[in-house]
């Protein structure tokens, strides 16, 4: 079956300071890509929909200039968190569509601190 | 713009008893429907997958239904066990709009 892989999966870091989080497709290709985020007892929210290639497209209220997503070939999508605060701490997570499909493939998330 | 709904919010019942629970989506053009369980501090696990053309699936002690018409589905678990304790998030949506996610329902199993 389809794997998406998502690293690192628990990351801390200093308020101020950027963290990447990476998403790939192990195989298959991803045309579309979605970043999540979570906050503590709420639901997961879309945050920004990557199509290789291309700009994201960002939910309202999510701020492209701090969560910078790159997309840059069909097995790989980035999520870099730029002068993160404490509020920025979240569970956040990618998933990923093939080709033509419908089904959706999560990666298995990752934990962020800001401390 | 969809939303989904997940109850109860929260669950406590003793092992051994069959539960049910309940999910209800506003837009019933949907592609599919996923169930996940989340445990604290992991990442989501996917438990059941169900295709808009699809009524239910099962696997092992679980069962999950879809009515599309009425925007509503139901997962159910049976004989539960402690191991089962974790929350339970429902999905919908699929395709280039991604998934919209409903708050989730806190399960507890006492042993």
């Amino acid at each position: 079956g389809a794997v998406v892989s998502q690293h690192p999966s628990r990351v801390i870091c200093k308020s101020g300071t950027s963290v990447k989080i990476e998403c790939r497709s192990l195989d298959f290709q991803a045309t579309t890509m979605f970043w999540y985020r979570q906050f503590p007892k709420k639901s997961l929210m879309l945050m920004a929909t990557s199509n290789e290639g291309s700009k994201a497209t960002y939910e309202q209220g999510v701020e492209k200039d701090k969560f910078l997503i790159n997309h840059a070939s069909l097995t790989l999508s980035t999520l870099t968190v730029t002068s993160a605060h404490p509020e920025d701490s979240s569970f956040y997570i990618c998933s990923a569509t093939r080709d033509g499909r419908n089904t959706i493939y999560f990666g298995e998330g990752s934990w962020l601190t800001v401390v | 713009k969809q939303e989904v709904t997940q109850i109860p919010a929260a669950l406590s019942v003793p092992e051994g008893e069959n539960l049910v629970l309940n999910c209800s989506f506003t837009d019933s053009a949907i592609y599919n429907l996923q169930w996940f369980r989340q445990d604290p501090g992991k990442g989501l696990t996917s438990l059941l997958l169900i295709q808009s053309s699809q009524r239910e699936q099962t696997s092992g002690r679980l069962n999950a239904s879809l009515d599309k018409s009425s925007g509503r589905s139901t997962l159910y678990i049976a004989a539960s066990q402690p191991g089962d304790s974790a929350t339970y998030l429902c999905a919908v949506g699929g395709g280039a709009d991604g998934l919209t996610f409903g708050k989730g329902t806190h399960l507890i199993i006492q042993p």
